[in-house]
């Protein structure tokens, strides 16, 4: 149980163009996803939260309007890079929350991670 | 802000033997979960053991074990009987509730790099 997937795992694309990542939780409703992103031998940053039906909670020095997250069913939330650019390049890694909402810790399930790389 | 610092880049020991990777963390919150996640090469995010920091007994997971001492805001983890496959990054998280009662994302510290030798 506890399943989350990401999807695609890889994608390369031209600066300028957008690209979006799915993010879903298999076998559980997810009220709140995370999205975490990891440069090359470093540890995982959290950008934002997502919760189901509401807007997304950015941390400080994240760009909301370059990084766009929808949480539109409980079972998807979508990260979309919009105008990348090389510096965009990056591990892009989902956590699903599995609990009901206002609930108390929960574990976070993990994607298996989207490898970015803006040419 | 909370912080959470790994002071051991990397390790290595022989299989078999018994490791303790080190984590601290600084937080004024009183209410938090503490976890170490395992990475290996293939980058996906492994839950190892969590603690909840109402819980004065220290959590186990068969071969697993933390010394969570909260006072000193310390949250070890040991690894007994050390197998090849435990080899990969180990990452300390804290993870403090959200306003609400919600859960908050994970701040994670800078990893540990265990290395099982043959």
């Amino acid at each position: 149980g506890a399943v989350v997937s990401q999807h695609p795992s890889r994608v390369i694309c031209k600066s300028g163009t957008s690209v979006k990542i799915e993010c879903r939780s298999l076998d559980f409703q997810a009220t709140t996803m995370f999205w975490y992103r990891q440069f090359p031998k470093k540890s995982l940053m959290l950008m934002a939260t997502s919760n189901e039906g509401s807007k997304a909670t950015y941390e400080q020095g994240v760009e909301k309007d370059k990084f766009l997250i929808n949480h539109a069913s409980l079972t998807l939330s979508t990260l979309t890079v919009t105008s990348a650019h090389p510096e965009d390049s990056s591990f892009y890694i989902c956590s699903a929350r599995e609990g009901l909402a206002g609930g108390w810790g929960d574990t976070q399930y993990f994607g298996p991670g989207t490898r970015l790389t803006v040419l | 802000a909370q912080t959470v610092t790994q002071s051991q880049p990397e390790m290595s020991v022989q299989e078999a033997e018994t490791v303790t990777l080190s984590c601290t963390y600084d937080t004024s919150e009183n209410n938090y979960y503490l976890f170490w996640y395992k990475q290996p090469p293939s980058r996906q995010m492994i839950l190892v053991i969590r603690q909840e920091a109402y819980k004065q007994q220290n959590a186990t997971e068969n071969r697993f074990s933390v010394n969570f001492q909260k006072a000193a805001k310390s949250f070890s983890l040991k690894i007994s009987d050390s197998q090849l496959g435990d080899t990969a990054m180990y990452f300390c998280a804290f993870m403090k509730r959200g306003s609400g009662g919600g859960a908050d994302g994970l701040t994670f510290g800078k990893g540990t790099h265990l290395i099982i030798q043959p």
